[in-house]
């Protein structure tokens, strides 16, 4: 499989609970995006990576929320202390330098009880 | 249900006719535009995009449309499938080059066999 990883495909946490989720991207990939879905909306982009350095956040990446990359290839999101507005689908993204399109990940439904 | 709140706009047609989706967009700076298909609990899957210096760009089956003067993009889909049946989002660059994108509200297209 080529595409955009994402695991896991489904997370249900406590609120208070810390969730963290992974991305693996196209492999000939280096740029990297995370973008948050609720239902019935578009995608809202959270944060860039280019290779290892995290280019761009949004102002709805809050301090509980925390993302890397560490080698430049895989990715994970970290939220600390979840709430239940943070349930929603989380999609991670990646592109070459040169292909403008986004290949998008299947997603990771989070759920907060 | 699931789709209690779901407000969004909704196109149905019959298999066979074509579809037009229309997007509107607020930002004179952008300079790229994608339209992506997405499933039901799968992640945004990408048809076609255009860049701002074009006006018209075809695909198989699809065609998009740009309209600079009244910021105006759609998309076009020719012999419409049972399987052409998601939610479509577009989705443009506000400038910058790193190239986030910013998705407008999506609709349900509904494709009767």
């Amino acid at each position: 499989d080529t595409g955009v990883s994402q695991d896991p495909r489904h997370k249900i946490t406590k609120r208070g609970q810390n969730v963290t989720f992974r991305c693996d991207p196209i492999s000939e990939h280096n740029r990297l995006y995370w973008y948050r879905q609720t239902l019935g909306q578009g995608p809202e982009f959270l944060t860039y990576f280019q290779n290892e350095a995290q280019l761009e956040k949004s102002r709805l990446l809050s301090d509980r929320f925390s993302a890397e990359r560490p080698k430049g290839s895989f990715s994970t999101l970290e939220i600390q202390r979840t709430e239940q507005g943070d349930s929603a689908m989380y999609l991670c993204a990646s592109r070459t330098g040169q292909n403008y399109g986004y290949t998008f990940g299947s997603g990771t439904r989070l759920t907060v009880v | 249900g699931e789709n209690v709140g779901l407000h969004l706009p909704t196109l149905s047609v019959q298999e066979g006719d074509n579809s037009i989706i229309n997007c509107a967009y607020s930002n004179s700076a952008s300079d790229y535009f994608i339209w992506y298909k997405q499933e039901s609990g799968k992640g945004p899957q990408f048809i076609i995009d255009i860049r701002s210096n074009m006006d018209k760009r075809q695909g198989q089956r699809v065609t998009v449309l740009l309209n600079k003067t009244v910021k105006h993009l759609s998309l076009q889909i020719a012999a419409t499938q049972p399987g052409d049946s998601a939610v479509y989002f577009c989705a443009e660059n506000i400038g910058g080059s790193n190239y986030k994108l910013t998705f407008g509200k999506g609709t349900l297209l509904t494709v009767n066999p």
